[in-house]
């Protein structure tokens, strides 16, 4: 099955900078690659996506990069602000036809001040 | 703000006895998940349900069960709880997507301490 593999595992940044988290996954057939950002006392929630048919994308401050050749794929987030601390998972989908969705360990980002 | 609730938030109770974690969805999506977060963060799914009289076990091992009688529905139980079962329990949901893409949208959680 899928596997997924993150770094950082906890991220200090000063407000402005920017954050980079990393994750490489193990199945070539997957195509589907989510970021989840987790609030204290909330559940994931989705913040940006790509799909394997795109190298990069960006939505205001936050983007993302897919290497399928390497498989790792990023995120990038930069101007920081202290509402970004926050708990940050990234996702691959399996391969197969249950086709489930294979979470990184988390990256705690925190911003700050 | 997603449209998809847990009951109860926080829940503390002994060991041996029968609990069960309520979460519904008022979106109408045909799937449904329960996943295990640890104090390490790790989100780890344990059960999954592709719509109404489906149920899976996912990549971890639980004691746990499910059922899922109504769309909107979709409770875990424990009927007999155990420290080891301590943890936080996400409930979520997403439309059926064919190729395996689609948001999930996570409920609050539920955090089960059993002394």
């Amino acid at each position: 099955g899928e596997n997924v593999e993150q770094h950082p595992s906890t991220l200090s940044v000063q407000e402005g900078d920017s954050a980079v988290i990393k994750c490489t996954y193990s199945d070539s057939a997957s195509n589907y690659f989510p970021w989840y950002k987790q609030e204290l006392g909330k559940g994931p929630q989705l913040i940006i996506d790509i799909r394997s048919n795109v190298g990069e994308k960006k939505d205001q401050r936050i983007a993302v990069t897919l290497n399928k050749t390497a498989k790792h794929f990023s995120l990038h987030i930069t101007e920081t602000q202290p509402e970004d601390s926050a708990v940050y998972f990234c996702a691959a989908s399996g391969a197969g036809s249950a086709r489930q969705l294979t979470f990184g360990s988390g990256t705690q980002l925190t911003v700050l001040p | 703000e997603a449209d998809i609730y847990q009951t109860p938030r926080y829940l503390v109770i002994g060991t041996g006895k029968k609990i069960t974690l309520e979460c519904s969805q008022t979106m109408g999506h045909d799937k449904m998940y329960w996943y295990q977060q640890d104090p390490g963060m790790e989100l780890h799914l344990i059960h999954y349900s592709y719509g109404v009289n489906s149920t899976e076990k996912g990549d971890l091992s639980s004691e746990s069960t499910v059922s899922r009688i109504r769309t909107e529905h979709f409770p875990l139980t424990l009927e007999s709880a155990r420290p080891s079962h301590t943890s936080q329990y996400l409930c979520a949901s997403s439309e059926l997507a064919g190729d395996g893409t689609g948001e999930l949208f996570f409920g609050e959680g539920s955090r089960l301490t059993v002394l």
